[in-house]
């Protein structure tokens, strides 16, 4: 069956230190990668986006890989400070590129302590 | 509008009654999607309109859930016969094209008591 996986346990790590979250799918192939932050009652929000024939893509202290052989996307928070703690997301497109639907990983919480 | 918008921002309905969600996505977007969120769980999707089409409606509970969007604009969200599983947010998201990023409105929080 097809899955988009996300390490449901939450990740808390210290201010400073860099935070990694992983997304993995299954019996997917999609030709995007998204990754969206969530805060408690609102909806998400669009942190960036990488192609199938793009291996890394950085924005800021955001950093996202995508390896299409293990089937999974890596996403990176360098420095990380107490206001990035939140619920990410990553999303593909199911089916056609051009016509697909998004669907959603189950997300993973971020803790930032001081 | 600026941004994505949905109405009510929260709805209590009693058991049995229909509701009617609504989403006003940003202006020249054409792709639409529904979702719904349940207390601390992910998102779940409901359907995707590209223009007022719906390719893909494989997300919708029940045949109590409908949707429609006239105008490749204006979508609204039908649920008849409320069940108290129903309780969730509902979100609505828009695209310029479906493989760009997806801006999200507030949601709407409905609780069936």
């Amino acid at each position: 069956s097809q899955k988009i996986e996300q390490n449901s346990e939450a990740l808390n790590i210290q201010e400073g230190k860099t935070a990694t979250l992983t997304c993995n799918y299954t019996n997917y192939s999609p030709a995007y990668l998204q990754w969206y932050r969530q805060d408690p009652g609102r909806g998400p929000v669009f942190l960036l986006l990488i192609r199938e024939n793009e291996k890394e893509k950085r924005k800021e202290r955001l950093k996202v890989t995508f390896d299409t052989t293990l089937k999974q996307s890596l996403f990176h928070i360098t420095a990380s400070q107490p206001a990035d703690s939140a619920t990410y997301l990553c999303a593909l497109i199911h089916g056609s590129s051009n016509t697909g639907k998004l669907i959603f990983g189950q997300g993973t919480t971020l803790q930032v302590k001081p | 509008g600026a941004g994505v918008s949905q109405s009510p921002s929260n709805k209590v309905t009693e058991k049995g009654k229909d509701v009617e969600l609504r989403c006003d996505p940003i202006s020249g977007h054409t792709a639409l999607y529904w979702y719904r969120q349940s207390l601390g769980q992910g998102l779940e999707f409901l359907i995707y309109f590209q223009g007022n089409s719906a390719p893909d409606k494989s997300g919708l509970p029940s045949d109590r859930f409908s949707a429609e969007r006239t105008g490749g604009s204006v979508s609204t969200l039908t649920i008849q016969r409320t069940q108290q599983e129903d309780s969730a947010v509902y979100l609505c998201a828009s695209s310029r094209e479906a493989t760009t990023e997806a801006f999200f409105g507030q949601g709407t929080r409905l609780t069936v008591v």
